[in-house]
């Protein structure tokens, strides 16, 4: 039963250029979760969607950054025209779809480390 | 504004005790509280999940604590271990906030032999 896979492991992208980020839920699970994690610092919400659905998008950039889980394949997580700044640990999480019913919290990926430079 | 906040500084306590860490939060009512452990390089693993009409969790050698008149969580190892070294993350999902998950910033905790 693998939990949640999240490819690649660490990426490098030149400035300018665009990253895509993948992420494959827990089998079972239809909710996903993107956070983003800068070095010392903690956990941020960025974005969360069902199928084909963005529910919560509070805490995503305006520009360059979308995200998509489509009715077939993982969650996307793209940015475009990357710049320094955006070099950080990208983490997917997924859930149940009412995690506080059960007992059951958010299973995470290990996370995409992004290196623009 | 909303703010969860964990004691920045790290907390190292030798092998065998307790370690209590502190979870304080203003301006949320959480449906539910949970606690993950992370280690460097890794993504948060889940540890206690404790809901709002709830005192105590207990897990093995975990327990957390609710009090949602102070505002608080408390955390404890106890029997602490070298392996339990680690940041762990404190996390709240707001009562009509959907799922939306929101972390503190951590407490490290060294265990020394």
């Amino acid at each position: 039963n693998a939990g949640v896979m999240q490819n690649p492991r660490h990426l490098v992208r030149r400035r300018g250029q665009e990253a895509r980020l993948r992420c494959s839920p827990m089998k079972g699970h239809s909710h996903v979760y993107w956070y983003r994690q800068l070095p010392e610092e903690g956990l941020k919400f960025m974005v969360y969607l069902q199928k084909e659905n963005i529910i919560d998008e509070s805490g995503m950039p305006k520009e360059r950054f979308s995200a998509e889980f489509p009715k077939e394949g993982p969650s996307i997580l793209r940015i475009q025209q990357v710049v320094r700044g955006d070099s950080a640990a990208y983490f997917c999480a997924s859930s149940l779809p009412i995690p506080g019913v059960s007992n059951y919290g958010y299973t995470f990926g290990s996370g995409t480390r992004l290196t623009v430079v | 504004s909303q703010k969860i906040e964990q004691n920045s500084e790290a907390l190292n306590i030798q092998e065998g005790k307790t370690a209590t860490l502190t979870c304080n939060y203003t301006n949320y009512s959480p449906a539910y509280l949970q606690w993950y452990r992370q280690d460097p390089g890794r993504g948060p693993v889940f540890l206690l999940l404790i809901r709002e009409n709830e005192k105590e969790k207990r897990k093995e050698r975990l327990k957390v604590t609710f009090d949602t008149t102070l505002k608080q969580s408390l955390f404890h190892i106890t029997a602490s271990q070298p392996a339990d070294s680690a940041t762990y993350l404190c996390a709240l999902v707001g009562a009509g906030g959907g799922n939306k998950l929101t972390f503190g910033t951590g407490t490290q905790l060294k265990v020394e032999l």
